[in-house]
């Protein structure tokens, strides 16, 4: 069965520094994302890419968090300086063109920024 | 925009009992619906959809109902298992994003 991947599944880093995190999404899906999710609470959208072109990332924090998607294929979520309140749980999710609201999930990278 | 309310917070069943979860959504205009279960340190898992042109949808133990006047669609999982301990997310498709409810803690008791 198709899943979308992501690494690393954990990551401690010190505030300040600059942290990444890779997904793939499931083979073919034209429509990746990256959600944050803070413990207790629903997924946050980060970004949304259509291909290699963002559609929407009104709530990225522009002035330390940047994603890509160039070949419009795997992305790259960056975060640099991290920040304490960064920690949370980063999720990516894809969705095929024809059904673009039915989104599937990785397991998700836990960061601990300390 | 768009608000999803989603009851109870936690909700504690009998193992073999069955369990409901509701949410409430505000935006006429939204017309897909999924619930996503969600086990500790896992990404959300689809389990079932409803679209808004369908009353009800089942899927072995599980079904959602939509009630599209009330604006209210409910998770219903029958004979419940303890695999079926975990956080159930609804969320409404709005504006060409997922609204999401706060989630439901679902606990199975032996």
């Amino acid at each position: 069965e198709a899943e979308v991947a992501q690494s690393p599944r954990y990551k401690i880093t010190e505030k300040s520094q600059a942290v990444a995190f890779w997904c793939d999404p499931i083979s073919g899906h034209a429509t990746l994302y990256w959600y944050r999710q803070i413990l207790g609470q629903g997924p946050e959208l980060l970004v949304q890419f259509q291909d290699e072109s963002v559609v929407d990332d009104s709530q990225l924090p522009k002035d330390r968090f940047s994603a890509e998607r160039l070949k419009g294929v795997d992305s790259t979520l960056k975060i640099q300086p991290a920040e304490l309140g960064d920690s949370a749980m980063y999720l990516c999710a894809s969705s095929g063109r024809d059904r673009v609201y039915e989104q599937y999930f990785g397991p998700g990278t836990r960061l601990t920024v300390t | 925009g768009e608000n999803v309310e989603q009851h109870p917070s936690t909700l504690s069943v009998q193992e073999g009992d069955s369990a409901v979860i509701k949410c409430t959504y505000s935006d006429s205009a939204s017309n897909y619906f999924p619930w996503y279960k969600q086990e500790l340190g896992k990404g959300p898992q689809l389990i079932i959809d409803i679209r808004s042109n369908v009353g009800e949808k089942k899927d072995q133990r599980i079904a959602v109902t939509l009630n599209k006047t009330a604006k209210h669609f409910s998770l219903h999982i029958t004979e419940t298992q303890p695999e079926d301990s975990a956080v159930y997310f609804c969320a409404a498709w709005s504006n060409y994003q997922l609204i999401w409810g706060a989630g439901t803690k679902l606990i199975i008791k032996p």
